[in-house]
């Protein structure tokens, strides 16, 4: 079946500029995440999603950044005002609720942000 | 609170040796381990799990993690290592007990095979 997608997959960007990327988990996981690689920093918690509780934002290390979701399916991280240190990969992963929150997650592809 | 470590950033292992890759971790009550591969320009791909029961777990791609509770230790094992195999390496931990669904991983190993 379909993965975790995740849209677009790169995309560069000046220094100031506001950016929305895309990430539409698998059908029927009411769990999805956000996290941030950067080159030797492992990955970076943002912000979690579970079903129409209110999200856990505690990862997100700005005001510049937010994120919603949209009807429990379709998630979009906006980063305002892009600052070069938010160059990185974008990592989308969703997980099934069913059978216990210890199942694990699967991840999309990511979005790789360049900001000039 | 919850932490993982992975104390070695790369490993070197020839073609056909074994491999092992260690995690150890840090939690308040018991442990969800977890093991990824990240390909290059790809996701995470999950390989194996430790929830509870026997402490030898066995995954994909013939890999295997031993889970030990005196050491909190969960280190990825393979009896023969492919070139293939090259990649980087996550290990995830999240406290059972807590209240919060959110793991937290380590900085991953980079396991390089030489032919």
């Amino acid at each position: 079946g379909a993965g975790v997608s995740q849209s677009p997959s790169n995309k560069v960007t000046e220094k100031g500029k506001d950016v929305e990327l895309r990430c539409d988990p698998i059908s029927g996981h009411t769990a999805l995440y956000w996290y941030r690689q950067s080159l030797g920093q492992g990955l970076e918690f943002l912000i979690y999603f579970q079903g129409n509780s209110a999200p856990d934002k505690s990862g997100l290390p700005s005001d510049r950044f937010s994120a919603e979701r949209t009807g429990g399916s379709v998630s979009t991280l906006t980063i305002q005002r892009t600052q070069q240190e938010d160059s990185a990969v974008y990592l989308c992963a969703s997980r099934p609720s069913g059978g216990g929150s210890y199942n694990e997650q699967f991840f999309g592809p990511g979005t790789r942000l360049t900001v000039l | 609170a919850q932490s993982v470590a992975q104390p070695e950033d790369q490993v070197n292992v020839a073609e056909g040796n074994p491999l092992t890759v260690k995690c150890t971790y840090s939690v308040s009550g018991n442990p969800y381990l977890f093991w990824y591969v990240q390909y290059p320009n790809r996701g995470l791909q999950f390989l194996l799990k430790y929830i509870t029961g026997d402490n030898l777990v066995k995954g994909s791609y013939g890999f295997e993690a031993e889970f030990n509770k005196s050491q909190t230790s969960f280190h990825l094992k393979k009896p023969s290592a492919l070139v293939s195999d090259s990649a980087l390496y996550f290990c995830a931990v999240r406290d059972a007990s807590g209240g919060s669904y959110i793991p937290t991983f380590g900085r991953g190993t980079s396991l390089i095979v030489h032919p």
